[in-house]
């Protein structure tokens, strides 16, 4: 596991905390993703960034704000959650490239619970 | 809008049995992507196998072959000689082709869990 990490592995939060889940890719890549996945539902894009320029932003609550510094790195900022927001957030990577195959690698996930 | 969909929630197979897991989706494009992702208990998303729509020859990875029926919009994944490591949560998903700089969207499924029996 050590293509794309993300750390904390598990977060439990109040709906008044701020927190963030940070995403490293050692791939050399330069998209990174966020998803959420949650029980019996398919994993939901939130966001995506290309050479660190948000290029996707699926319709997200502000509540969740990510943040790409470089290309190795991805954050997403979590504030005022509410309690449907727990799930398995994914950080995904990929090369970028268009007219390839493009194959995204997934990191190992934020287990994330809101009280 | 593209959709992708899997039937099965829940499978189980015998250890050194073969096993398919179904995928059909929905997209008015000819051009595009298919995957078969594994998640084990331990959450890692792995990527199992993938397909270019324009390749007519089924992909394979050892034990790990698909049947793409293009004009069907099916793409089952089969495994031979299944393993107990092989009890994983199996995601289908679908990717648009992308031409000038578009997203790399994948369209997951909702996943279909796979149980190996000893």
């Amino acid at each position: 596991e050590t293509g794309v990490t993300q750390t904390p592995r598990h977060l439990v939060m109040g709906m008044t905390n701020k927190k963030s889940l940070k995403c490293e890719q050692h791939l050399g890549h330069n998209a990174m993703y966020w998803y959420k996945q949650s029980a019996k539902k398919p994993l939901e894009l939130m966001f995506v960034y290309n050479f660190k320029e948000q290029t996707e932003n699926n319709s997200v609550p502000s509540r969740f704000s990510p943040e790409c510094p470089n290309s190795s790195h991805l954050f997403l900022h979590l504030h005022t959650l509410q309690p449907e927001d727990s799930a398995l957030y994914l950080c995904a990577s990929s090369q970028g490239s268009s007219g390839v195959v493009d194959t995204q690698y997934f990191g190992p996930g934020t287990r994330l619970t809101v009280l | 809008a593209q959709t992708v969909t899997q039937s099965q929630p829940e499978m189980s197979v015998q250890e050194a049995e073969t096993v398919t897991l179904s995928c059909t989706y929905d997209t008015s494009e000819s051009d595009y992507y298919l995957f078969w992702y594994k998640q084990p208990p331990s959450r890692q998303m792995i990527l199992v196998i993938r397909q270019e729509a324009y390749k007519q020859q089924n992909a394979t990875e050892n034990r790990f072959s698909v049947n793409f029926q293009k004009a069907a919009k099916s793409f089952s994944l089969k495994i031979s000689d299944s393993q107990l490591g092989d009890a994983a949560m199996y995601f289908c998903a679908y990717r648009i082709q992308n031409y000038g700089g578009a997203t790399n969207k994948l369209i997951f499924g909702t996943g279909t869990l796979l149980a190996v029996q000893p």
